[in-house]
């Protein structure tokens, strides 16, 4: 059984670059045409997809937040991380890593199947 | 503001059958299917509907359908663990990513 945990700084000052990490374990990153996503929560709303990195390595963000966002993978350690640059009050947010079991090409689409329990990152000096 | 249409608040009462609605365009729900999250308080959320089907474990009770650029969730037998924050998201052929509705908070009575 596959499980997800996030793990990472649980404050950042302003300007700085947020980094968090999300381990898989139970199974391997590079198995599967799952895209491993990052998704977070500002207080007391809504959900927002921050962007993923697809098995084969192609990533894809939001555009809200693309200038400022990378993900990446370290298969070696069955990780995907998220970097997010200069960040101000408004990243303040439950960041969670997902597992997306994704789409067919007849829109068939599996969603996300696999949640790690999600980090608290508040952004303050 | 999120990409997809909730209210924010449902209620109901043990029993009872609560419906919960999500209005999209045909970039998204027009196009392909919809999944839907419970997330209680405190907790990640938890794949409970994915295109019209259940994941292993989630009660019958919990249905999912959709209809040109809107869908719905049905909730029958309303129980007070039903309480919750639900979601429901589709994926996006302009984004070529997954959207999400503001989210439904779900009172039982």
């Amino acid at each position: 059984q596959v499980q997800l945990q996030e793990s990472g700084p649980g404050l950042v000052k302003p300007s700085q670059t947020l980094s968090l990490s999300c381990t898989v374990s139970g199974g391997s990153i590079s198995s599967g045409s799952y895209y491993w996503s990052w998704i977070r929560q500002h207080p007391g709303k809504g959900l927002e997809w921050i962007g993923y990195i697809y098995y084969s390595g192609t990533t894809h963000y939001n555009p809200s937040l693309k200038s400022r966002v990378t993900i990446s993978v370290d298969r070696s350690k069955n990780q995907f991380s998220l970097k997010l640059s200069s960040v101000t009050a408004a990243d303040t947010a439950v960041y969670y890593c997902a597992r997306d079991a994704g789409i067919t090409l007849t829109g068939y689409y599996y969603g996300m199947d696999v949640w790690g329990q999600g980090t608290t990152v508040t952004v303050s000096s | 503001q999120s990409v997809l249409t909730q209210p924010p608040s449902a209620s109901g009462t043990p029993g009872q059958t609560v419906t919960i609605s999500c209005s999209g365009s045909s970039s998204n729900i027009g196009t392909d299917t919809v999944n839907w999250y419970q997330q209680l308080p405190g907790t990640a959320p938890k794949l409970l509907i994915y295109s019209n089907q259940r994941p292993s474990g989630v009660p019958d009770r919990f249905s999912g359908s959709r209809s040109g650029t809107s869908a719905s969730l049905a909730i029958s037998g309303l129980q007070s663990e039903d309480e919750a924050d639900y979601y429901c998201a589709a994926w996006d052929d302009s984004l070529n990513g997954p959207v999400f509705g503001g989210g439904t908070k779900l009172t039982v009575l």
